[in-house]
């Protein structure tokens, strides 16, 4: 059974940094695109970046290129986003999403992350 | 890039059939898509692939009731037998050759 488990998200102060985490199993992980997708409170789904199955290629929406980074390490099966600069208009569930041909074919149960004060 | 435009709302009653649109933007009627579930309080779904011929392939577990057709620009998801539990969001996904992905708004389906 395909599984992604996501983790590190919290409470963080603006400009401040977070990384999450995703962790899969059940699958090859190396066979999979990767995305990371956030939904803010009471609102809709967003895609923020994925990567391609040997890192070597990455995309973002352009609202976040500079301050976020997504990486993945197939040997440990993880998939990263590191976040930057972080803004109150970033707090949102964040989930880790993977497929070979649909990007979102499989999700993670998602982590929290808030922005405050 | 690719839009996708879905209606805010939609309602119908239990054990009748609801037939959910996804508009494609201009110029991108030939882009395959995804459908996916949200119930309240979880994460999404993944319900389907959906080509432009029509052609769907569901994902693991996902009811017969549930099935996916093509015209141009449009893609439609189609619920027969109206269950409580079909009460959710339903969202479109679709990319361009894998990369730069886009979610529509979303559709709120109530079940009646």
């Amino acid at each position: 059974e395909v599984q992604l488990v996501e983790s590190g998200g919290g409470l963080v102060q603006p400009g401040g940094s977070l990384r999450l985490s995703c962790s899969a199993s059940g699958f090859t992980f190396s066979d999979y695109w990767m995305t990371w997708v956030r939904q803010a409170p009471g609102k809709g789904l967003e895609w923020i970046t994925n990567i391609k199955q040997d890192g070597s290629e990455k995309y973002y929406v352009d609202s976040m290129k500079g301050r976020f980074t997504i990486s993945r390490d197939n040997a440990k099966n993880s998939l990263y986003l590191q976040m930057n600069s972080l803004r109150a208009d970033d707090t949102a569930v964040y989930y880790c999403a993977g497929g070979d041909d649909v990007l979102s074919a499989h999700w993670g149960q998602g982590t929290m992350v808030t922005v405050s004060s | 890039q690719p839009g996708l435009t879905q209606s805010s709302s939609a309602s119908a009653s239990l054990g009748s059939s609801v037939t959910l649109t996804c508009t494609l933007s201009s110029g991108h009627s030939d882009y395959v898509i995804a459908w996916h579930q949200q119930q309240p309080g979880k994460a999404p779904r993944y319900l389907m692939k959906l080509e432009p011929s029509g052609r769907y392939n569901k994902g693991s577990g996902v009811p017969d009731r549930f099935s996916g057709s093509s015209s141009g620009a449009d893609r439609y998801l189609t619920i027969s037998n109206l269950q409580s539990e079909d009460e959710a969001d339903y969202y479109c996904e679709t990319w361009d050759s894998y990369t730069h992905g886009v979610f529509g708004g979303g559709t709120k389906l109530t079940v009646l």
